[in-house]
């Protein structure tokens, strides 16, 4: 499977300010996805990052808070904009060869707030 | 109703038992289904990937697909210590873009 590079690994940061996490794949995919995980719960995604065109933000998520680009197939980046304490969380990018296929994960981003 | 469903556990095993995690999906046209597992502070990984009725085995891990019953489960064979993690079912709507998670079940298997 795919290796993917996720940096930083873990960031503070201070109410107000943005954070940009990097997503880089050793191979070209063709879904790109932003995750978010609180302690303890499951998953929540984001968006789904496409090549060339604005991202797919689900619901409750949207393009000024968490702006992502993916200028080709194998790197993506999202910002958490204005941060709050409420954004502390741990950040996941993933990806899918096509439909159907599973997907892999990377490392994951910790984000703490003050 | 969620779109996929699984019991929060926790779920305790003792060692070498067989740990056996259940998970329901409501999309009758979904076609993809996956088992993750995830230990504390780390992120999920693939452990198993079914598409058809029935068993499919690797190693000490066997998924069965039951789309009629929309019921997918993980059985865990000869559970170990390090079996211990939060397991995570995933399953692909219809079309196959969208990757829905289960809330995932906690196991714990004692020494």
């Amino acid at each position: 499977s795919a290796v993917i590079s996720q940096k930083p690994s873990r960031d503070i940061c201070q109410r107000g300010t943005s954070l940009t996490i990097q997503c880089q794949v050793d191979s070209q995919v063709t879904m790109m996805f932003w995750y978010r995980q609180q302690p303890g719960q499951s998953l929540t995604l984001i968006a789904t990052a496409n090549q060339g065109s604005e991202a797919t933000y689900e619901s409750g998520f949207v393009i000024d808070k968490f702006p992502i680009s993916r200028p080709n197939l194998t790197f993506s980046t999202l910002t958490v904009s204005n941060m709050s304490p409420e954004d502390s969380s741990i950040y996941l990018c993933s990806v899918a060869g096509d439909r159907d296929q599973p997907q892999h994960f990377g490392d994951g981003t910790r984000l703490s707030i003050l | 109703q969620k779109e996929v469903e699984q019991n929060s556990g926790p779920l305790s095993v003792p060692e070498g038992a067989i740990a056996s995690l259940n998970c329901t999906y409501s999309d009758r046209g979904s076609q993809s289904f996956f088992w993750y597992r995830q230990y504390s502070g780390k992120s999920p990984e693939l452990i198993m990937s079914i598409y058809s009725n029935g068993d499919k085995e690797d190693g000490r891990f066997t998924a069965q697909l039951n789309k009629a019953s929309q019921y997918v489960s993980l059985l865990i064979r000869d559970s170990q210590p390090s079996d211990s993690a939060t397991y995570l079912c995933a399953v692909n709507r219809a079309g196959g873009f969208k990757t829905i998670f289960g809330a995932g079940t906690r196991l714990f298997v004692k020494a």
